[in-house]
């Protein structure tokens, strides 16, 4: 079946410091890769999405890159800010055929000023 | 800005009572989607509408779990007879049919605590 790993937090960094947070994946076919943020007290957004392999997501400073032969979709920011700090979700969809999305465990991330 | 709503925001109840929540997904969205999250872990899938047809439901979805969305536009689940382990966040979200890497936009979730 489908499956995400992500990177165990919780992760602490400095302000400006760089940021990754691993997410490998498992599927059958040729999944869509998200992912999403949960601010303290608030729902799920989607940050950035990849549909295909190369594809680069970008949003907000972060970026991912659909690595299909690491089956990988990792999250980077160069310099991260307070504001940053939230819940962070990898998350796989089948397109045409499997709707739903599957999800990592989350990464809580927390930037110290 | 009309996202995804859904209530109540919070439910506490006790155990063995039934206990419905409502989600009403952006308006033009065909697809309904629920969720159950607990601390710690991410969304777990729960069941899926295509307008009002539930297409797929999961086996975390036991008999005492049921949805509904009978006009295609808002959605119910309801959970009866509750015991302490239902207590999770339920998110639902909506999404518009269409190409790959379809997005599902999250309403804000219903918290229950079942004592």
């Amino acid at each position: 079946g489908n499956s995400v790993t992500q990177m165990e937090g919780p992760v602490t960094l400095s302000e400006e410091a760089f940021l990754t947070i691993n997410c490998t994946y498992t599927a059958t076919g040729y999944p869509s890769l998200f992912w999403y943020v949960q601010y303290p007290g608030e729902g799920l957004q989607l940050l950035l999405k990849a549909t295909k392999a190369d594809d680069k997501g970008s949003n907000k400073g972060f970026e991912a890159t659909y690595r299909k032969e690491t089956t990988s979709f990792h999250l980077e920011k160069g310099s991260v800010q307070v504001s940053d700090s939230a819940v962070y979700f990898c998350a796989l969809r089948r397109d045409f055929g499997n709707e739903k999305l599957t999800f990592g465990t989350g990464t809580r991330l927390t930037i110290i000023p | 800005d009309t996202g995804v709503s859904q209530d109540p925001r919070h439910k506490i109840t006790k155990r063995g009572q039934n206990v419905t929540f409502r989600c009403d997904p952006i308006s033009e969205h065909n697809r309904l989607y629920w969720y159950r999250q607990t601390l710690g872990q991410g969304p777990e899938f729960l069941t899926y509408f295509q307008n009002e047809a539930q297409l797929e439901k999961s086996r975390l979805l036991s008999d005492r779990f049921s949805a509904e969305r009978p006009k295609g536009s808002f959605s119910t689940l309801e959970i009866q007879r509750t015991e302490q382990g239902d207590s999770a966040m339920y998110l639902c979200a909506s999404s518009l049919e269409g190409l790959a890497g379809e997005v599902a936009f999250f309403g804000p979730g219903t918290r229950l605590t079942v004592l």
